[in-house]
Protein backbone atom coordinates (compact mmCIF):
# COMPACT_ATOMS: atom_id res chain seq x y z
CA UNK A 1 0.00 0.00 0.00
CA UNK A 2 1.15 3.78 -0.81
CA UNK A 3 1.47 6.25 1.26
CA UNK A 4 2.07 10.09 2.00
CA UNK A 5 3.21 11.78 4.98
CA UNK A 6 3.87 15.77 5.26
CA UNK A 7 5.53 16.64 8.29
CA UNK A 8 3.98 19.84 8.50
CA UNK A 9 0.43 20.91 8.95
CA UNK A 10 1.50 24.29 8.71
CA UNK A 11 4.50 26.45 7.39
CA UNK A 12 4.99 30.09 8.01
CA UNK A 13 7.43 32.02 5.79
CA UNK A 14 8.38 35.80 5.23
CA UNK A 15 8.24 36.86 1.86
CA UNK A 16 11.65 36.44 -0.07
CA UNK A 17 12.52 34.02 2.06
CA UNK A 18 13.29 30.07 1.31
CA UNK A 19 10.54 27.67 1.79
CA UNK A 20 10.66 24.27 2.48
CA UNK A 21 7.76 21.76 2.69
CA UNK A 22 8.79 18.18 3.95
CA UNK A 23 7.27 14.55 2.40
CA UNK A 24 7.86 11.08 3.31
CA UNK A 25 6.37 8.48 1.28
CA UNK A 26 5.83 4.81 1.35
CA UNK A 27 5.56 2.50 -1.92
CA UNK A 28 5.66 -1.01 -2.99
CA UNK A 29 6.85 -0.15 -6.11
CA UNK A 30 8.64 2.41 -8.19
CA UNK A 31 6.95 5.65 -7.48
CA UNK A 32 5.36 8.70 -9.02
CA UNK A 33 5.28 11.53 -6.73
CA UNK A 34 3.44 14.58 -7.41
CA UNK A 35 3.38 17.81 -5.82
CA UNK A 36 -0.36 19.98 -6.19
CA UNK A 37 -1.02 23.53 -4.96
CA UNK A 38 -4.51 24.26 -3.62
CA UNK A 39 -5.21 28.10 -3.26
CA UNK A 40 -8.34 29.21 -1.12
CA UNK A 41 -11.78 28.01 -2.74
CA UNK A 42 -9.71 26.69 -6.20
CA UNK A 43 -8.84 23.84 -7.59
CA UNK A 44 -5.95 21.66 -7.11
CA UNK A 45 -2.57 22.90 -9.96
CA UNK A 46 -0.33 20.46 -10.58
CA UNK A 47 3.30 22.47 -9.43
CA UNK A 48 5.31 19.17 -10.71
CA UNK A 49 5.99 15.63 -11.00
CA UNK A 50 8.93 12.95 -10.32
CA UNK A 51 8.97 9.96 -12.66
CA UNK A 52 12.01 8.63 -12.65
CA UNK A 53 13.61 10.17 -14.39
CA UNK A 54 16.10 13.55 -12.90
CA UNK A 55 15.70 13.02 -9.28
CA UNK A 56 15.76 17.24 -9.15
CA UNK A 57 12.40 18.35 -10.69
CA UNK A 58 11.35 21.56 -11.68
CA UNK A 59 8.36 22.72 -11.41
CA UNK A 60 6.49 25.75 -11.97
CA UNK A 61 6.43 29.31 -9.98
CA UNK A 62 10.02 28.77 -9.17
CA UNK A 63 9.60 25.46 -7.05
CA UNK A 64 11.95 22.25 -7.52
CA UNK A 65 11.42 19.05 -5.40
CA UNK A 66 14.01 16.26 -5.19
CA UNK A 67 13.13 12.59 -4.66
CA UNK A 68 15.53 10.98 -2.38
CA UNK A 69 15.18 6.89 -2.12
CA UNK A 70 17.22 6.49 0.08
CA UNK A 71 15.59 8.76 2.60
CA UNK A 72 12.20 8.27 0.99
CA UNK A 73 11.27 11.53 0.80
CA UNK A 74 9.97 14.41 -1.67
CA UNK A 75 10.90 17.61 -0.20
CA UNK A 76 9.37 20.79 -1.80
CA UNK A 77 11.49 24.14 -1.60
CA UNK A 78 11.87 27.21 -3.60
CA UNK A 79 14.56 29.52 -2.87
CA UNK A 80 12.47 32.74 -2.48
CA UNK A 81 8.66 32.87 -1.33
CA UNK A 82 6.24 35.69 -2.91
CA UNK A 83 3.12 36.45 -1.06
CA UNK A 84 0.88 34.44 -3.76
CA UNK A 85 2.23 31.52 -2.87
CA UNK A 86 0.50 31.23 0.33
CA UNK A 87 -1.93 28.13 -0.43
CA UNK A 88 -2.39 24.30 0.78
CA UNK A 89 0.41 22.20 -0.66
CA UNK A 90 -0.32 18.42 -1.09
CA UNK A 91 2.52 15.92 -1.62
CA UNK A 92 0.66 13.22 -3.67
CA UNK A 93 2.17 9.56 -4.43
CA UNK A 94 0.48 7.48 -7.45
CA UNK A 95 1.70 3.81 -7.93
CA UNK A 96 2.29 2.59 -11.52
CA UNK A 97 1.54 -1.07 -10.85
CA UNK A 98 -0.44 -0.86 -13.82
CA UNK A 99 -3.71 -4.00 -14.35
CA UNK A 100 -5.68 -3.30 -11.45
CA UNK A 101 -4.63 0.36 -10.61
CA UNK A 102 -4.56 2.96 -13.46
CA UNK A 103 -2.29 5.48 -11.29
CA UNK A 104 -5.46 6.36 -8.50
CA UNK A 105 -3.44 9.38 -5.99
CA UNK A 106 -3.04 9.28 -2.31
CA UNK A 107 -3.04 12.58 -1.05
CA UNK A 108 -0.79 13.81 2.10
CA UNK A 109 -2.92 15.77 5.30
CA UNK A 110 -1.51 18.97 3.32
CA UNK A 111 0.70 21.71 4.34
CA UNK A 112 -0.81 25.68 4.87
CA UNK A 113 1.98 28.04 3.80
CA UNK A 114 1.67 31.57 4.83
CA UNK A 115 3.60 33.79 3.63
CA UNK A 116 4.14 36.99 5.92
CA UNK A 117 5.23 40.41 4.70
CA UNK B 1 -5.37 25.00 -23.35
CA UNK B 2 -8.43 23.04 -22.43
CA UNK B 3 -9.05 22.10 -19.14
CA UNK B 4 -11.53 19.84 -16.67
CA UNK B 5 -14.99 20.81 -16.80
CA UNK B 6 -17.08 20.26 -14.24
CA UNK B 7 -20.76 21.61 -13.73
CA UNK B 8 -22.40 22.39 -11.60
CA UNK B 9 -19.62 24.61 -9.57
CA UNK B 10 -21.99 24.34 -6.89
CA UNK B 11 -24.95 22.70 -5.34
CA UNK B 12 -27.17 22.82 -2.72
CA UNK B 13 -29.42 19.77 -1.83
CA UNK B 14 -31.75 18.26 1.31
CA UNK B 15 -31.19 15.44 3.16
CA UNK B 16 -32.63 11.84 1.26
CA UNK B 17 -32.38 13.95 -2.22
CA UNK B 18 -30.17 12.94 -5.15
CA UNK B 19 -27.59 15.19 -6.94
CA UNK B 20 -25.56 14.36 -10.11
CA UNK B 21 -22.33 15.60 -10.63
CA UNK B 22 -21.15 15.90 -14.47
CA UNK B 23 -17.03 15.89 -15.55
CA UNK B 24 -15.92 16.73 -19.27
CA UNK B 25 -12.38 15.55 -19.46
CA UNK B 26 -9.47 16.93 -21.25
CA UNK B 27 -10.12 16.30 -24.68
CA UNK B 28 -8.21 12.86 -25.77
CA UNK B 29 -8.29 11.74 -22.47
CA UNK B 30 -8.99 8.63 -21.71
CA UNK B 31 -9.64 8.05 -17.94
CA UNK B 32 -11.44 10.11 -15.65
CA UNK B 33 -11.26 10.24 -11.69
CA UNK B 34 -13.14 11.06 -8.92
CA UNK B 35 -12.42 12.79 -5.77
CA UNK B 36 -13.85 13.87 -2.64
CA UNK B 37 -12.55 16.36 0.15
CA UNK B 38 -14.29 17.46 3.17
CA UNK B 39 -13.73 19.94 4.89
CA UNK B 40 -10.34 20.79 6.29
CA UNK B 41 -9.48 17.31 4.39
CA UNK B 42 -6.99 16.05 2.13
CA UNK B 43 -8.97 14.35 -1.12
CA UNK B 44 -10.13 10.79 -1.24
CA UNK B 45 -10.18 8.49 -4.00
CA UNK B 46 -13.68 7.48 -5.15
CA UNK B 47 -13.55 5.85 -8.18
CA UNK B 48 -12.10 5.75 -11.71
CA UNK B 49 -13.24 5.26 -15.32
CA UNK B 50 -10.30 4.16 -18.34
CA UNK B 51 -12.11 3.67 -21.83
CA UNK B 52 -15.83 4.04 -20.24
CA UNK B 53 -15.28 0.77 -17.88
CA UNK B 54 -14.40 1.04 -14.25
CA UNK B 55 -10.82 0.68 -13.69
CA UNK B 56 -10.23 1.12 -10.02
CA UNK B 57 -12.61 2.43 -6.80
CA UNK B 58 -11.67 3.60 -3.84
CA UNK B 59 -14.17 4.63 -0.52
CA UNK B 60 -17.40 4.91 -2.23
CA UNK B 61 -20.60 4.77 -0.29
CA UNK B 62 -23.07 2.47 -2.01
CA UNK B 63 -25.42 5.16 -2.29
CA UNK B 64 -23.11 6.70 -5.02
CA UNK B 65 -22.59 5.36 -8.53
CA UNK B 66 -20.40 6.61 -11.18
CA UNK B 67 -20.21 5.67 -14.80
CA UNK B 68 -18.10 7.16 -18.17
CA UNK B 69 -19.89 7.70 -21.57
CA UNK B 70 -18.88 7.22 -24.81
CA UNK B 71 -18.09 10.82 -24.85
CA UNK B 72 -15.60 10.57 -22.42
CA UNK B 73 -17.73 12.30 -19.71
CA UNK B 74 -18.75 11.26 -16.55
CA UNK B 75 -21.47 11.55 -14.44
CA UNK B 76 -21.52 10.76 -10.69
CA UNK B 77 -24.92 10.05 -9.14
CA UNK B 78 -25.21 10.28 -5.45
CA UNK B 79 -28.60 9.22 -3.80
CA UNK B 80 -30.13 9.55 -0.53
CA UNK B 81 -28.03 12.38 0.53
CA UNK B 82 -26.31 13.01 4.31
CA UNK B 83 -25.09 15.89 5.83
CA UNK B 84 -21.90 14.23 5.88
CA UNK B 85 -21.51 14.13 1.90
CA UNK B 86 -21.26 18.19 1.70
CA UNK B 87 -17.86 18.40 0.10
CA UNK B 88 -15.74 19.37 -2.41
CA UNK B 89 -15.95 16.75 -5.60
CA UNK B 90 -13.13 16.79 -7.73
CA UNK B 91 -13.04 15.12 -11.24
CA UNK B 92 -9.62 14.47 -13.14
CA UNK B 93 -8.70 13.19 -16.04
CA UNK B 94 -5.50 11.38 -17.87
CA UNK B 95 -4.03 9.87 -21.02
CA UNK B 96 -3.60 6.05 -19.74
CA UNK B 97 -1.00 4.55 -21.85
CA UNK B 98 0.12 0.61 -21.81
CA UNK B 99 -2.59 0.22 -18.40
CA UNK B 100 -0.46 3.18 -16.31
CA UNK B 101 -2.38 6.31 -16.00
CA UNK B 102 -0.36 9.53 -16.42
CA UNK B 103 -0.49 12.80 -14.74
CA UNK B 104 -4.02 14.15 -13.76
CA UNK B 105 -5.32 17.04 -14.19
CA UNK B 106 -8.26 18.44 -11.95
CA UNK B 107 -10.98 20.24 -12.45
CA UNK B 108 -12.44 23.52 -10.45
CA UNK B 109 -14.50 21.05 -8.29
CA UNK B 110 -18.26 21.08 -7.56
CA UNK B 111 -19.01 22.16 -3.99
CA UNK B 112 -21.59 19.99 -2.48
CA UNK B 113 -24.08 21.59 0.91
CA UNK B 114 -26.34 18.89 2.07
CA UNK B 115 -28.86 20.43 4.58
Amino acid sequence: AQSVTQLDSHVSVSEGTPVLLRCNYSSSYSPSLFWYVQHPNKGLQLLLKYTSAATLVKGINGFEAEFKKSETSFHLTKPSAHMSDAAEYFCVVSDLTGGTSYGKLTFGQGTILTVHP
Amino acid sequence: AAGVIQSPRHLIKEKRETATLKCYPIPRHDTVYWYQQGPGQDPQFLISFYEKMQSDKGSIPDRFSAQQFSDYHSELNMSSLELGDSALYFCASSITLAGYGDTQYFGPGTRLTVL
